[in-house]
């Protein structure tokens, strides 16, 4: 029972466009979302995240975007950089305390120079 | 800052032997979590400590699998006997209190077999 799904395996995105990866949950319990990169042989690291109390947050070239009523969430990343290169998760809870964070699969970004 | 460190970075085991995998959390962290990446199931919670005391352990798979925090700058994750399915990528990952960001380890790559 995946409560959390990034269901593009991966993307491929030329420099300088926008890439934007997506996520959808199931458990209407969910308040708080996260988004994770992670380089291979690194432990992930936090990218940005949005309350449920929000629809949008943005962080110089990531925006993130909620749609409670769909239960979706997608990031924005302009302009895609080749660094930007890596596994991107998105991750939930049920509390603003990050203690029972649910990840989805994961979803590879490429971008090509 | 040191970040969270984990050891060993990898390790190769014959089933049945002991594994004991390492982390020591960021300075001032409450929070400790455990946490194991593998290809079917992606990132799932094991077990996360606040100030020194297990709190949810429900991720744990089996008898098999132990985690202590016997003070606030050591936590060890331990299976005993390890079997090949065990293998993966065990991450420890620790948060302030005040905090919503989780910060990860770079991962301890197990191989059992």
């Amino acid at each position: 029972d995946q409560q959390v799904k990034q269901n593009s395996p991966s993307l491929s995105v030329q420099e300088g466009r926008i890439s934007i990866l997506n996520c959808d949950y199931t458990n209407s319990m969910f308040d708080y979302f996260l988004w994770y990169k992670k380089y291979p042989a690194e432990g992930p690291t936090f990218l940005i995240s949005i309350s449920s109390i929000k629809d949008k947050n943005e962080d110089g070239r990531f925006t993130v975007f909620l749609n409670k009523s769909a239960k979706h969430l997608s990031l924005h990343i302009v302009p895609s950089q080749p660094g930007d290169s890596a596994v991107y998760f998105c991750a939930a809870t049920p509390n603003n305390a990050g203690n029972m964070l649910t990840f989805g699969g994961g979803t590879r970004l490429m971008v090509k120079p | 800052d040191a970040g969270v460190i984990q050891s060993p970075r990898h390790e190769v085991t014959e089933m049945g032997q002991e594994v004991t995998l390492r982390c020591k959390p960021i300075s001032g962290h409450d929070y400790l979590f455990w946490y194991r990446q593998t290809m079917m199931r992606g990132l799932e919670l094991l077990i996360y400590f606040n100030n020194n005391v297990p709190i949810d352990d429900s991720g744990m798979p089996e008898d098999r699998f132990s985690a202590k925090m016997p003070n606030a700058s050591f936590s060890t994750l331990k299976i005993q006997p390890s079997e090949p399915r065990d293998s993966a990528v065990y991450f420890c990952a620790t948060r302030w209190g005040g905090q919503n960001t989780i910060y990860f380890g770079e991962g301890s790559w197990l191989t059992v077999v």
